[in-house]
Protein backbone atom coordinates (compact mmCIF):
# COMPACT_ATOMS: atom_id res chain seq x y z
CA UNK A 1 0.00 0.00 0.00
CA UNK A 2 1.21 3.72 -0.57
CA UNK A 3 0.87 6.15 2.15
CA UNK A 4 1.68 9.18 0.32
CA UNK A 5 -0.62 10.54 -2.40
CA UNK A 6 0.31 13.42 -4.78
CA UNK A 7 -2.31 16.08 -5.89
CA UNK A 8 -2.46 16.71 -8.72
CA UNK A 9 -2.16 13.83 -10.65
CA UNK A 10 -1.06 15.54 -13.81
CA UNK A 11 -0.07 19.36 -13.81
CA UNK A 12 0.71 20.76 -17.60
CA UNK A 13 2.33 24.62 -17.31
CA UNK A 14 4.14 27.21 -19.32
CA UNK A 15 7.85 27.71 -19.15
CA UNK A 16 8.14 30.48 -16.66
CA UNK A 17 5.73 29.66 -14.32
CA UNK A 18 5.55 28.04 -11.07
CA UNK A 19 4.81 24.04 -10.65
CA UNK A 20 2.91 23.90 -7.20
CA UNK A 21 2.76 20.11 -6.05
CA UNK A 22 0.77 18.54 -2.80
CA UNK A 23 1.87 15.27 -0.89
CA UNK A 24 -0.82 14.07 1.95
CA UNK A 25 0.41 11.37 3.95
CA UNK A 26 -1.13 9.15 7.13
CA UNK A 27 1.21 7.96 9.69
CA UNK A 28 3.77 10.08 11.25
CA UNK A 29 7.04 10.17 9.97
CA UNK A 30 10.88 10.72 10.45
CA UNK A 31 11.45 12.22 7.02
CA UNK A 32 9.67 13.39 3.97
CA UNK A 33 11.81 12.93 0.83
CA UNK A 34 10.85 14.33 -2.82
CA UNK A 35 12.25 12.36 -6.34
CA UNK A 36 11.94 13.08 -9.75
CA UNK A 37 11.67 10.42 -12.28
CA UNK A 38 12.19 11.09 -16.32
CA UNK A 39 10.28 9.18 -18.64
CA UNK A 40 12.04 5.39 -18.98
CA UNK A 41 14.87 6.57 -16.12
CA UNK A 42 15.34 5.52 -12.24
CA UNK A 43 14.55 8.02 -9.60
CA UNK A 44 16.54 11.01 -8.63
CA UNK A 45 15.98 12.25 -5.21
CA UNK A 46 15.38 16.37 -5.18
CA UNK A 47 15.24 17.22 -1.21
CA UNK A 48 14.68 16.03 2.31
CA UNK A 49 12.38 17.75 5.10
CA UNK A 50 12.50 16.29 8.56
CA UNK A 51 9.58 15.75 10.96
CA UNK A 52 10.93 18.96 12.77
CA UNK A 53 10.95 21.48 9.75
CA UNK A 54 8.77 23.02 7.91
CA UNK A 55 10.52 24.92 5.00
CA UNK A 56 13.53 23.58 2.94
CA UNK A 57 15.21 25.60 0.20
CA UNK A 58 17.03 24.02 -2.59
CA UNK A 59 18.05 26.28 -5.93
CA UNK A 60 14.65 26.39 -7.37
CA UNK A 61 12.80 24.31 -5.32
CA UNK A 62 10.71 24.78 -1.96
CA UNK A 63 9.42 22.08 -0.02
CA UNK A 64 7.07 22.88 2.68
CA UNK A 65 5.84 20.28 5.23
CA UNK A 66 2.88 20.57 7.89
CA UNK A 67 2.80 17.80 10.33
CA UNK A 68 -0.16 18.92 11.95
CA UNK A 69 -1.90 18.08 8.98
CA UNK A 70 0.47 15.91 7.26
CA UNK A 71 1.33 17.29 4.06
CA UNK A 72 3.80 18.36 2.16
CA UNK A 73 4.44 20.06 -1.22
CA UNK A 74 6.62 20.95 -3.43
CA UNK A 75 7.34 24.51 -5.68
CA UNK A 76 9.25 24.42 -8.94
CA UNK A 77 9.74 28.09 -9.40
CA UNK A 78 10.39 29.82 -13.02
CA UNK A 79 9.94 26.35 -14.46
CA UNK A 80 11.81 25.36 -17.33
CA UNK A 81 10.73 22.14 -20.19
CA UNK A 82 13.48 20.04 -18.55
CA UNK A 83 11.41 20.13 -15.47
CA UNK A 84 9.46 18.25 -17.29
CA UNK A 85 9.24 14.53 -15.57
CA UNK A 86 7.12 12.39 -12.46
CA UNK A 87 7.68 13.76 -9.09
CA UNK A 88 7.31 11.58 -6.19
CA UNK A 89 6.95 12.05 -2.63
CA UNK A 90 8.56 9.53 -0.28
CA UNK A 91 7.61 8.60 3.40
CA UNK A 92 10.29 7.63 6.18
CA UNK A 93 8.28 5.71 8.34
CA UNK A 94 10.87 3.98 10.86
CA UNK A 95 9.01 1.43 14.21
CA UNK A 96 11.87 -0.29 15.84
CA UNK A 97 14.60 -1.79 13.76
CA UNK A 98 12.17 -1.10 10.40
CA UNK A 99 13.24 1.28 8.18
CA UNK A 100 10.62 1.83 5.17
CA UNK A 101 10.56 4.83 2.61
CA UNK A 102 6.79 4.62 0.73
CA UNK A 103 6.49 6.16 -2.10
CA UNK A 104 3.21 7.90 -3.62
CA UNK A 105 1.45 7.77 -6.72
CA UNK A 106 3.13 10.82 -8.40
CA UNK A 107 2.27 14.09 -10.37
CA UNK A 108 2.99 14.03 -13.77
CA UNK A 109 4.54 17.90 -14.46
CA UNK A 110 4.55 18.70 -18.28
CA UNK A 111 5.92 21.97 -18.52
CA UNK A 112 5.45 23.75 -22.55
CA UNK A 113 8.33 25.54 -24.00
CA UNK B 1 30.98 8.08 -9.77
CA UNK B 2 29.09 5.35 -11.79
CA UNK B 3 25.36 5.29 -10.68
CA UNK B 4 23.53 2.10 -9.78
CA UNK B 5 23.89 0.13 -12.76
CA UNK B 6 21.06 -2.86 -13.91
CA UNK B 7 21.14 -5.44 -16.78
CA UNK B 8 19.21 -5.30 -19.29
CA UNK B 9 17.22 -2.51 -19.54
CA UNK B 10 14.52 -4.32 -21.15
CA UNK B 11 13.03 -8.26 -21.09
CA UNK B 12 10.10 -9.57 -23.10
CA UNK B 13 9.35 -13.21 -22.03
CA UNK B 14 6.59 -15.39 -22.09
CA UNK B 15 4.52 -16.60 -19.20
CA UNK B 16 6.02 -19.44 -16.82
CA UNK B 17 9.24 -18.53 -18.13
CA UNK B 18 11.98 -17.49 -16.09
CA UNK B 19 13.72 -14.54 -15.61
CA UNK B 20 16.57 -12.82 -13.52
CA UNK B 21 18.00 -8.85 -12.98
CA UNK B 22 21.02 -7.71 -11.96
CA UNK B 23 22.09 -4.72 -10.29
CA UNK B 24 25.76 -3.23 -8.92
CA UNK B 25 25.00 -0.79 -6.39
CA UNK B 26 27.31 2.53 -5.71
CA UNK B 27 30.68 1.73 -4.62
CA UNK B 28 30.26 1.53 -0.85
CA UNK B 29 27.14 1.36 -0.51
CA UNK B 30 25.70 -1.23 1.83
CA UNK B 31 21.98 -0.92 1.75
CA UNK B 32 20.55 -1.97 -1.48
CA UNK B 33 16.94 -2.28 -2.69
CA UNK B 34 14.45 -3.66 -4.94
CA UNK B 35 11.44 -2.41 -5.76
CA UNK B 36 8.59 -2.58 -8.28
CA UNK B 37 7.04 0.26 -10.50
CA UNK B 38 3.62 -0.46 -12.49
CA UNK B 39 3.07 1.85 -14.59
CA UNK B 40 1.36 5.03 -13.44
CA UNK B 41 2.54 4.49 -10.09
CA UNK B 42 5.08 4.72 -7.39
CA UNK B 43 8.05 2.25 -6.94
CA UNK B 44 7.15 -0.35 -3.93
CA UNK B 45 9.47 -2.06 -2.16
CA UNK B 46 10.25 -5.93 -2.60
CA UNK B 47 13.54 -6.56 -0.68
CA UNK B 48 15.96 -4.27 1.53
CA UNK B 49 19.24 -5.82 2.06
CA UNK B 50 22.20 -3.87 4.69
CA UNK B 51 25.19 -6.23 3.31
CA UNK B 52 24.63 -9.18 2.45
CA UNK B 53 21.64 -9.87 4.56
CA UNK B 54 18.12 -9.50 3.80
CA UNK B 55 16.34 -7.49 6.83
CA UNK B 56 13.27 -6.43 5.18
CA UNK B 57 11.46 -9.29 2.46
CA UNK B 58 7.95 -8.86 3.77
CA UNK B 59 6.56 -7.82 0.45
CA UNK B 60 8.32 -10.29 -1.72
CA UNK B 61 6.21 -12.82 -3.10
CA UNK B 62 8.49 -15.84 -2.06
CA UNK B 63 6.67 -18.38 -4.03
CA UNK B 64 8.01 -17.14 -7.19
CA UNK B 65 10.25 -14.25 -6.40
CA UNK B 66 14.14 -14.67 -5.16
CA UNK B 67 16.95 -12.34 -4.40
CA UNK B 68 20.09 -12.91 -3.53
CA UNK B 69 23.29 -10.57 -2.60
CA UNK B 70 25.97 -12.76 -2.14
CA UNK B 71 29.22 -10.85 -0.68
CA UNK B 72 27.36 -7.90 -0.10
CA UNK B 73 27.56 -6.09 -3.39
CA UNK B 74 25.73 -7.42 -6.78
CA UNK B 75 22.36 -8.33 -6.32
CA UNK B 76 20.18 -10.42 -8.56
CA UNK B 77 16.57 -10.96 -8.17
CA UNK B 78 15.08 -13.68 -9.96
CA UNK B 79 10.87 -14.33 -11.06
CA UNK B 80 10.32 -18.16 -11.51
CA UNK B 81 8.03 -18.77 -13.20
CA UNK B 82 6.75 -15.15 -14.22
CA UNK B 83 2.99 -14.30 -14.81
CA UNK B 84 1.28 -11.93 -16.85
CA UNK B 85 0.57 -9.57 -14.09
CA UNK B 86 4.35 -9.50 -13.20
CA UNK B 87 4.78 -6.75 -16.18
CA UNK B 88 6.59 -3.89 -14.66
CA UNK B 89 9.82 -1.52 -14.17
CA UNK B 90 12.25 -3.30 -11.71
CA UNK B 91 14.24 -0.77 -9.84
CA UNK B 92 17.37 -1.24 -7.85
CA UNK B 93 18.46 1.14 -5.08
CA UNK B 94 21.28 2.04 -2.75
CA UNK B 95 22.40 3.97 -0.01
CA UNK B 96 24.99 5.11 1.98
CA UNK B 97 23.93 4.68 5.92
CA UNK B 98 22.58 2.12 7.57
CA UNK B 99 19.41 3.67 9.23
CA UNK B 100 19.62 4.28 12.69
CA UNK B 101 16.70 5.23 15.09
CA UNK B 102 15.95 8.50 15.39
CA UNK B 103 18.31 9.26 12.07
CA UNK B 104 16.71 10.35 8.81
CA UNK B 105 19.45 11.02 6.39
CA UNK B 106 18.67 7.64 3.96
CA UNK B 107 18.90 9.26 0.54
CA UNK B 108 18.48 6.23 -2.28
CA UNK B 109 20.09 6.44 -5.30
CA UNK B 110 18.40 4.24 -8.19
CA UNK B 111 19.40 2.63 -11.30
CA UNK B 112 17.35 3.15 -14.23
CA UNK B 113 15.58 -0.04 -14.31
CA UNK B 114 14.17 -3.20 -15.77
CA UNK B 115 11.13 -3.31 -18.13
CA UNK B 116 10.14 -6.83 -17.88
CA UNK B 117 6.69 -7.72 -20.42
CA UNK B 118 5.56 -10.90 -20.21
CA UNK B 119 3.50 -12.18 -22.96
Amino acid sequence: SQQGEEDPQALSIQEGENATMNCSYKTSINNLQWYRQNSGRGLVHLILIRSNEREKHSGRLRVTLDTSKKSSSLLITASRAADTASYFCATDVRGGSNYKLTFGKGTLLTVNP
Amino acid sequence: EAGVVQSPRYKIIEKKQPVAFWCNPISGHNTLYWYLQNLGQGPELLIRYENEEAVDDSQLPKDRFSAERLKGVDSTLKIQPAELGDSAVYLCASSSLVPQLGESTDTQYFGPGTRLTVL
